[in-house]
């Protein structure tokens, strides 16, 4: 089945330092892959669409600027938080479909959870 | 107002129990929904697509009323490893998935 990897799982950092967290399809290509954030006892909210050789497209009220999305492959995208602050601690998770299938399913990495102290 | 809304919970029920769960969405141009379920800590994972003629998987069944704009789901002879949070999704131009905020579901022995 399609493999989605997120690295790394948990991450601690202090505050002002900058963390990027990497999406990886390991067996299909993802030209779109999506970035999610969930705070504890809440649903997934779409942080931005990460399309591979184009520019990210940001959901309102999400700063590009803080969040940078690089898609530079048909397999990998990565999400830096930049001069992170304690509220961004958060569980960030990736996902992609298979662009070959056609079930429309969802691949969702394993998360990466972010505390910033 | 959320565009895909559920009831939080929880729902507590016994082993064996039948439990169902609601969900609306507010986009009429929504296409294809889903029901993931979602582990403490952990990823979503697709539990079943929904079609308009409804499904059913084991002891899941998941319904689905356009008119209505309604999406359901049914556990039977419920068991402990299906407590979790279940999150309905909407997909609404194909690469936009919405996400409910979940119910979630603790099956007591």
């Amino acid at each position: 089945g399609a493999v989605v990897s997120q690295h790394p799982s948990w991450v601690i950092c202090k505050s002002g330092t900058s963390v990027k967290i990497e999406c990886r399809s390991l067996d299909f290509q993802a030209t779109t892959m999506f970035w999610y954030r969930q705070f504890p006892k809440q649903s997934l909210m779409l942080m931005a669409t990460s399309n591979e050789g184009s520019k990210a497209t940001y959901e309102q009220g999400v700063e590009k600027d803080k969040f940078l999305i690089n898609h530079a492959s048909l397999t990998l995208s990565t999400l830096t938080v930049t001069s992170a602050h304690p509220e961004d601690s958060s569980f960030y998770i990736c996902s992609a479909r298979d662009r070959d299938r056609g079930t429309g399913e969802l691949f969702f990495g394993e998360g990466s959870r972010l505390t910033v102290l | 107002r959320k565009e895909v809304e559920q009831d939080p919970g929880p729902f507590n029920v016994p082993e064996g129990a039948t439990v169902a769960f609601n969900c609306t969405y507010s986009n009429s141009a929504s296409q294809s929904f889903f029901w993931y379920r979602q582990d403490c800590r952990k990823e979503p994972k697709l539990l079943m697509s929904v079609y308009s003629s409804g499904n059913e998987d084991g002891r899941f069944t998941a319904q689905l009323n356009r008119a209505s704009q309604y999406i359901s789901l049914l556990i039977r002879d419920s068991k402990l490893s299906d407590s979790a949070t279940y999150l309905c999704v909407a997909d609404n131009a194909g690469n936009m998935l919405t996400f409910g905020g979940g119910t979630r579901l603790m099956v007591k022995p």
